[in-house]
Protein backbone atom coordinates (compact mmCIF):
# COMPACT_ATOMS: atom_id res chain seq x y z
CA UNK A 1 0.00 0.00 0.00
CA UNK A 2 1.81 3.42 -1.08
CA UNK A 3 1.90 5.92 1.78
CA UNK A 4 1.61 9.75 1.98
CA UNK A 5 3.27 11.41 -1.53
CA UNK A 6 4.01 14.38 -1.53
CA UNK A 7 5.21 16.80 -4.19
CA UNK A 8 7.70 18.62 -5.20
CA UNK A 9 9.91 17.29 -2.19
CA UNK A 10 11.89 21.24 -2.79
CA UNK A 11 10.77 24.44 -3.79
CA UNK A 12 12.81 27.44 -3.61
CA UNK A 13 10.60 30.49 -4.41
CA UNK A 14 11.12 34.36 -3.91
CA UNK A 15 9.21 36.76 -1.97
CA UNK A 16 5.88 37.98 -2.81
CA UNK A 17 5.46 34.67 -5.54
CA UNK A 18 2.73 32.24 -4.27
CA UNK A 19 3.17 28.70 -4.30
CA UNK A 20 1.11 25.56 -4.59
CA UNK A 21 2.33 22.13 -2.77
CA UNK A 22 0.44 18.96 -3.32
CA UNK A 23 -0.65 16.00 -1.19
CA UNK A 24 -1.86 12.71 -1.95
CA UNK A 25 -2.97 10.40 0.77
CA UNK A 26 -3.44 6.48 1.65
CA UNK A 27 -5.79 5.09 -0.85
CA UNK A 28 -9.00 4.70 0.92
CA UNK A 29 -7.82 7.90 3.38
CA UNK A 30 -10.27 10.48 3.25
CA UNK A 31 -8.96 12.98 5.68
CA UNK A 32 -5.65 15.67 4.72
CA UNK A 33 -4.27 17.65 7.14
CA UNK A 34 -1.61 19.91 6.87
CA UNK A 35 1.20 21.00 8.82
CA UNK A 36 3.62 23.86 8.82
CA UNK A 37 7.49 22.80 10.74
CA UNK A 38 9.56 25.14 11.74
CA UNK A 39 12.72 24.97 13.94
CA UNK A 40 11.24 28.11 15.90
CA UNK A 41 8.06 26.88 16.28
CA UNK A 42 8.08 23.06 15.69
CA UNK A 43 4.69 21.48 14.12
CA UNK A 44 1.72 23.13 13.97
CA UNK A 45 -1.73 22.85 12.10
CA UNK A 46 -2.64 24.56 9.38
CA UNK A 47 -6.14 22.82 8.47
CA UNK A 48 -7.75 19.77 7.71
CA UNK A 49 -10.03 19.05 4.43
CA UNK A 50 -12.48 15.55 4.05
CA UNK A 51 -14.66 15.29 1.58
CA UNK A 52 -13.59 18.21 -0.25
CA UNK A 53 -14.37 20.28 2.62
CA UNK A 54 -12.41 22.52 4.97
CA UNK A 55 -13.18 21.17 8.45
CA UNK A 56 -10.90 23.26 11.07
CA UNK A 57 -8.12 25.50 10.35
CA UNK A 58 -5.32 26.49 12.66
CA UNK A 59 -3.70 29.92 13.67
CA UNK A 60 -2.49 31.59 10.12
CA UNK A 61 -3.01 34.20 7.98
CA UNK A 62 -5.62 33.90 4.80
CA UNK A 63 -2.56 33.53 2.63
CA UNK A 64 -2.75 29.97 3.50
CA UNK A 65 -5.59 27.87 1.59
CA UNK A 66 -5.64 24.56 0.49
CA UNK A 67 -8.49 22.21 -1.01
CA UNK A 68 -9.25 19.00 -1.53
CA UNK A 69 -10.69 17.02 -5.07
CA UNK A 70 -12.74 13.72 -5.17
CA UNK A 71 -10.00 11.79 -5.38
CA UNK A 72 -9.09 12.86 -1.77
CA UNK A 73 -5.74 14.14 -3.16
CA UNK A 74 -5.19 17.70 -1.38
CA UNK A 75 -3.37 20.57 -2.87
CA UNK A 76 -1.97 23.74 -0.10
CA UNK A 77 -1.24 27.42 -1.41
CA UNK A 78 0.63 30.20 -0.15
CA UNK A 79 0.46 33.62 -1.54
CA UNK A 80 2.53 36.65 -1.24
CA UNK A 81 5.52 34.97 0.22
CA UNK A 82 7.65 35.95 2.91
CA UNK A 83 10.95 34.84 3.82
CA UNK A 84 9.02 33.20 7.38
CA UNK A 85 7.10 30.81 5.48
CA UNK A 86 10.02 29.06 5.01
CA UNK A 87 9.44 25.66 6.45
CA UNK A 88 8.53 21.94 6.14
CA UNK A 89 5.06 21.65 5.01
CA UNK A 90 3.76 18.05 5.97
CA UNK A 91 0.78 16.40 4.98
CA UNK A 92 -1.10 13.46 6.77
CA UNK A 93 -3.30 11.11 5.73
CA UNK A 94 -5.88 9.22 8.04
CA UNK A 95 -9.18 6.78 7.29
CA UNK A 96 -11.43 10.08 8.65
CA UNK A 97 -11.73 13.32 10.48
CA UNK A 98 -9.02 14.02 13.18
CA UNK A 99 -12.27 14.24 15.34
CA UNK A 100 -12.40 10.96 15.20
CA UNK A 101 -9.09 10.00 17.08
CA UNK A 102 -7.99 8.34 13.81
CA UNK A 103 -4.13 7.50 12.97
CA UNK A 104 -2.71 9.96 11.05
CA UNK A 105 0.21 9.01 8.33
CA UNK A 106 2.09 11.53 7.15
CA UNK A 107 4.31 11.95 4.03
CA UNK A 108 7.73 12.98 3.42
CA UNK A 109 7.14 17.35 3.57
CA UNK A 110 7.57 19.82 1.36
CA UNK A 111 10.84 21.93 2.06
CA UNK A 112 9.70 25.27 1.10
CA UNK A 113 12.82 28.12 1.04
CA UNK A 114 11.80 31.80 0.49
CA UNK A 115 14.96 33.64 -0.72
CA UNK B 1 17.52 18.92 10.25
CA UNK B 2 14.38 20.40 10.37
CA UNK B 3 14.79 21.21 14.22
CA UNK B 4 18.41 22.72 14.38
CA UNK B 5 17.49 26.14 15.97
CA UNK B 6 15.02 24.82 18.21
CA UNK B 7 15.89 23.94 22.01
CA UNK B 8 14.83 20.70 21.82
CA UNK B 9 15.69 18.79 25.16
CA UNK B 10 17.94 16.16 24.61
CA UNK B 11 18.32 12.07 25.63
CA UNK B 12 21.50 10.26 25.57
CA UNK B 13 21.47 6.58 26.35
CA UNK B 14 23.58 3.67 25.69
CA UNK B 15 22.56 0.91 22.93
CA UNK B 16 21.14 -2.04 24.56
CA UNK B 17 19.33 0.47 27.66
CA UNK B 18 15.67 1.20 28.49
CA UNK B 19 14.38 4.89 26.92
CA UNK B 20 12.13 6.98 28.92
CA UNK B 21 10.79 10.17 27.14
CA UNK B 22 8.40 12.41 29.00
CA UNK B 23 5.95 14.88 27.47
CA UNK B 24 3.28 17.40 29.15
CA UNK B 25 0.50 18.08 26.84
CA UNK B 26 -1.72 21.02 27.42
CA UNK B 27 -5.20 20.33 27.51
CA UNK B 28 -7.17 18.60 30.08
CA UNK B 29 -10.16 17.72 27.28
CA UNK B 30 -7.32 16.18 24.98
CA UNK B 31 -8.80 12.46 24.71
CA UNK B 32 -5.92 10.46 22.16
CA UNK B 33 -2.63 10.86 22.49
CA UNK B 34 -0.04 10.00 19.95
CA UNK B 35 4.10 9.07 20.06
CA UNK B 36 6.15 9.94 16.44
CA UNK B 37 8.95 9.62 15.51
CA UNK B 38 10.80 11.72 13.06
CA UNK B 39 14.18 11.19 11.43
CA UNK B 40 16.31 13.70 9.63
CA UNK B 41 14.64 14.35 6.22
CA UNK B 42 11.58 12.45 6.71
CA UNK B 43 8.30 13.17 8.05
CA UNK B 44 6.61 12.17 11.25
CA UNK B 45 6.54 8.12 11.63
CA UNK B 46 3.46 6.73 13.95
CA UNK B 47 4.93 4.68 16.41
CA UNK B 48 1.87 4.17 19.13
CA UNK B 49 -1.07 6.01 20.64
CA UNK B 50 -3.48 5.91 23.80
CA UNK B 51 -7.19 6.43 24.42
CA UNK B 52 -7.70 8.60 27.25
CA UNK B 53 -9.85 5.75 28.99
CA UNK B 54 -6.48 3.78 29.04
CA UNK B 55 -3.37 4.31 31.44
CA UNK B 56 -0.81 2.19 29.33
CA UNK B 57 -0.62 0.88 26.05
CA UNK B 58 2.10 -1.43 24.81
CA UNK B 59 3.87 -2.32 21.51
CA UNK B 60 6.71 -3.94 19.67
CA UNK B 61 9.72 -2.53 22.64
CA UNK B 62 7.67 0.46 23.16
CA UNK B 63 5.31 1.35 25.89
CA UNK B 64 2.97 4.40 26.13
CA UNK B 65 2.28 5.94 29.61
CA UNK B 66 -0.64 7.87 30.40
CA UNK B 67 -1.12 9.69 33.68
CA UNK B 68 -4.35 12.00 32.97
CA UNK B 69 -4.25 13.63 37.00
CA UNK B 70 -1.00 15.38 35.45
CA UNK B 71 -1.69 15.26 31.85
CA UNK B 72 1.62 13.82 31.71
CA UNK B 73 2.75 11.36 28.69
CA UNK B 74 5.96 9.00 28.22
CA UNK B 75 7.28 6.49 26.16
CA UNK B 76 9.28 3.69 27.05
CA UNK B 77 11.51 2.42 24.35
CA UNK B 78 13.19 -1.18 25.49
CA UNK B 79 16.94 -2.09 24.73
CA UNK B 80 17.31 0.88 22.64
CA UNK B 81 19.11 0.60 19.36
CA UNK B 82 21.23 2.87 16.79
CA UNK B 83 17.88 3.42 14.09
CA UNK B 84 15.64 4.82 17.37
CA UNK B 85 17.65 7.94 17.55
CA UNK B 86 15.47 10.47 16.39
CA UNK B 87 13.37 13.20 17.29
CA UNK B 88 10.43 12.07 19.13
CA UNK B 89 7.18 14.03 19.64
CA UNK B 90 3.87 13.83 21.44
CA UNK B 91 0.79 14.90 20.15
CA UNK B 92 -2.94 15.44 21.42
CA UNK B 93 -6.15 15.14 19.31
CA UNK B 94 -8.97 17.26 21.35
CA UNK B 95 -12.52 16.11 21.45
CA UNK B 96 -14.45 17.37 18.35
CA UNK B 97 -10.99 17.81 16.61
CA UNK B 98 -11.39 21.60 15.91
CA UNK B 99 -7.67 22.23 15.77
CA UNK B 100 -5.96 18.90 14.56
CA UNK B 101 -3.08 17.74 16.15
CA UNK B 102 -1.15 19.59 19.09
CA UNK B 103 2.45 18.97 18.75
CA UNK B 104 4.97 18.92 22.34
CA UNK B 105 8.11 20.74 20.97
CA UNK B 106 9.80 17.05 20.60
CA UNK B 107 12.73 15.18 22.18
CA UNK B 108 16.23 14.45 20.68
CA UNK B 109 17.16 10.54 21.44
CA UNK B 110 20.87 9.69 20.98
CA UNK B 111 21.51 6.58 20.86
CA UNK B 112 25.25 6.06 22.05
CA UNK B 113 27.52 3.31 20.84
Amino acid sequence: KAGVTQTPRYLIKTRGQQVTLSCSPISGHRSVSWYQQTPGQGLQFLFEYFSETQRNKGNFPGRFSGRQFSNSRSEMNVSTLELGDSALYLCASSLERSAMNTEAFFGQGTRLTVV
Amino acid sequence: GENVGLHLPTLSVQEGDNSIINCAYSNSASDYFIWYKQESGKGPQFIIDIRSNMDKRQGQRVTVLLNKTVKHLSLQIAATQPGDSAVYFCAENIIGGADGLTFGKGTHLIIQP
